[in-house]
């Protein structure tokens, strides 16, 4: 398996725009994280599906922040507009049955907002 | 104004010798834990994880040790070699917000010098 694949890996745009960043988690995997890494808050947990579902959103900072999973393979992660602060490594894990069991994260994709 | 991030405790080893990481948790109900590696540029690696029904597990040069009458956590690092300089996390899994969640620690930086 080719594990958790994150795209892009890389993005620059500019204060205002509108981000995506794609996930596509590991295949037979129910459950699917987005986090956020910066140096001031570390790790953080935004959001969690499992099958396709949201299941706890209590972590996205705000309503420009919004993620979808149209399907088992395939998940977004949308900031409208996005600001200079929302600048981190945004990373994508996904899990076979849940919070209790391991997570594999993908490479991550690294965000600047100028 | 000045900025302030995560200052990341820091453990510098020589090659060969043994490491000792430790974490403090902050959840008395927490009931599965996790270990994770994290090397530049790159998203956080599964190590070793433990349930609370038990107070050490060993991996292949890694061991586990969980005291939870003081919440605290511990990784053990055998024989330490220059690949394992990265940045090691703990994290603890609980229900916060009605759902089960992994809440990470803020992370130990480990050097290993040849």
């Amino acid at each position: 398996d080719a594990g958790v694949i994150q795209s892009p890996r890389h993005e620059v745009t500019e204060m205002g725009q509108e981000v995506t960043l794609r996930c596509k988690p590991i295949s037979g995997h129910d459950y699917l994280f987005w986090y956020r890494q910066t140096m001031m808050r570390g790790l953080e947990l935004l959001i969690y599906f499992n099958n396709n579902v949201p299941i706890d959103d209590s972590g996205m900072p705000e309503d420009r922040f919004s993620a979808k999973m149209p399907n088992a393979s395939f998940s977004t992660l949308k900031i409208q507009p996005s600001e200079p602060r929302d600048s981190a490594v945004y990373f994508c894990a996904s899990s076979p049955r849940g919070t209790e069991e391991t997570q594999y994260f993908g490479p991550g994709t690294r965000l600047l907002v100028l | 104004g000045e900025s302030v991030g995560l200052h990341l405790p820091t453990l510098s080893v020589q090659e060969g010798d043994n490491s000792i990481i430790n974490c403090a948790y902050s959840n008395s109900a927490s009931d599965y834990f996790i270990w994770y590696k994290q090397e530049s540029g790159k998203g956080p690696q599964f190590i070793i994880d433990i349930r609370s029904n038990m107070d050490k597990r060993q991996g292949q040069r890694v061991t586990v040790l969980l005291n939870k009458t003081v919440k605290h956590l511990s990784l053990q690092i055998a024989a330490t070699q220059p690949g394992d300089s990265a940045v090691y996390f703990c994290a603890e899994n609980h229900d916060q917000t009605g759902a089960n969640n992994l809440f990470f620690g803020t992370g130990t930086r480990l050097t290993v010098i040849p």
